[in-house]
């Protein structure tokens, strides 16, 4: 069956403009997690969804970052205004609810903020 | 808070040469270990896993045993191949309301023919 899946790979955007990436996570899985991968703060967690409850922004580094999960499927994340820093891999993973909490990473998206 | 410390890297072996890579871990609760793997050009795939005390997991013939006693996750292989040479990322996971995966730094292998 298809894997997680993310879009675009790669994102080359000028600073102070707005970028959304995408995620299709696997069929039927509840979860779905986006991280982040630098090279200074190595993979970090982001924001976290679970089916229809709140979902938990603890990791999201400012402001300018919003996520949102539409049906219970696809995610976007949005970061606003972008600033250098932002550059990075953004990784999205998903899971069943059931489990020991495997989760399944998407390939990346790779986002470079000139 | 939750964390994982992984041995420092890069790592440099021969072929058939044996591989530990150290991790330890602090965690509030009982967590789940897991190890990563990233080969080169590819997404991250989990390589193993561990859900409580004393379990080993294994794959590919990688294992790592969930020592509570010393709060580590130590990955080993006996043998390492070429095709082995890929970035390794210890993790641990917490069972309830957010699972989300805490990771070590993770530690570049290359294994020279």
């Amino acid at each position: 069956g298809a894997g997680v899946s993310q879009s675009p790979s790669n994102k080359v955007t000028e600073k102070g403009k707005d970028v959304e990436l995408r995620c299709d996570p696997i069929s039927g899985h509840t979860a779905l997690y986006w991280y982040r991968q630098s090279l200074g703060q190595g993979l970090e967690f982001l924001i976290y969804f679970q089916g229809n409850s709140a979902p938990d922004k603890s990791g999201l580094p400012s402001d300018r970052f919003s996520a949102e999960r539409t049906g219970g499927s696809v995610s976007t994340l949005t970061i606003q205004r972008t600033q250098q820093e932002d550059s990075a891999v953004y990784l999205c993973a998903s899971s069943s609810n059931w489990g020991y909490n495997e989760q399944f990473f998407g390939p990346g998206t790779r986002l470079t903020v000139l | 808070g939750n964390s994982v410390t992984q041995m420092e890297g890069p790592v440099t072996l021969s072929e058939e040469a044996f591989l530990t890579i150290n991790c330890t871990y602090t965690a509030t609760g009982y967590p789940s270990l897991f190890w990563y793997v990233q080969y080169p050009g590819e997404g991250l795939q989990l390589l193993l896993k561990a859900t409580k005390a004393d379990d080993k997991g294994s794959n590919k013939g990688f294992e790592a045993t969930y020592r509570k006693e010393t709060t580590s996750f130590h990955l080993e292989k006996g043998s390492v191949q070429v095709s082995d040479s890929a970035v390794y990322f210890c993790a641990l996971s917490l069972t309830g309301a957010n699972s989300k995966l805490t990771f070590g730094k993770g530690i570049t292998l290359s294994v020279r023919p």
